[in-house]
């Protein structure tokens, strides 16, 4: 397998403009997570879902922030309207399962978000 | 939720064992202890994990404490390539049924040639 796949890598865009970041996990997880990275606050969970349904979103700063994952193979983080404090780098990561046996979270290479 | 406390860096020369430090004094019964590390410009991967036995892999080994307030992460011959930054974390089951990695803010790890 690939491996967890982002885009784009790097993303640099305006105040105000709207953002969309993709993930695609690995076949045959049924989790998904969206952690932010940043200087000031580390690693960050965002929101994850569990067989495309968001189970705890807990983590989304804002209701600028809204994560969907409308089938198993594909999940959009977006960001409207985008502010300078998103610039972040934006990590999507999936597992097989919840059990101490199945929940290692495979990390993707992430997207480096800077607003302008 | 639970913390988890860990220097922020240290050194180790290449080829000796290091030893990376974590405290969690606040962990629950349930909580499992894991270990990622971050190479730079990549995402987090997995290290190990553990609740209260001792774990060996590949790669390292974990030690727990009998109290499980504090665990060590065992590299046993550092290389160039360990050079990361090493988190401890918690994975901590919520009373809703749900869980959640609550990430430290980790340990730099500097590999002497």
């Amino acid at each position: 397998d690939a491996g967890v796949i982002q885009s784009p890598r790097h993303e640099v865009t305006e105040m105000g403009q709207e953002v969309t970041l993709r993930c695609k996990p690995i076949s045959g997880h049924d989790y998904l997570f969206w952690y932010r990275q940043t200087m000031m606050r580390g690693l960050e969970l965002l929101i994850y879902f569990n067989n495309n349904v968001p189970i705890d979103d807990s983590g989304m700063p804002e209701d600028r922030f809204s994560a969907k994952m409308p089938n198993a193979s594909f999940s959009t983080l977006k960001i409207q309207p985008s502010e300078p404090r998103d610039s972040a780098v934006y990590f999507c990561a999936s597992s097989l399962g919840d059990s101490p046996s199945t929940d290692t979270q495979y990390f993707g290479p992430g997207t480096r978000l800077t607003v302008l | 939720d639970a913390k988890t406390t860990q220097p922020n860096s240290m050194e180790s020369n290449e080829e000796e064992p290091v030893h990376l430090p974590c405290n969690h004094s606040t962990i629950s019964g349930t909580d499992y202890i894991h270990w990622y590390r971050q190479l730079p410009s990549q995402g987090p991967e997995y290290v190990i994990h553990g609740l209260t036995s001792n774990v060996n892999n590949r790669m390292a080994s974990l030690a727990i404490a009998e109290d499980r307030k504090s665990s060590t992460l065992i590299l046993h011959r550092a290389t160039l390539r360990d050079a990361a930054v090493y988190y401890c974390i918690l994975r901590a089951l919520r009373t809703s049924g749900t869980y959640k990695y609550i990430f430290g803010t980790g340990t730099r790890l500097k590999v002497l040639a």
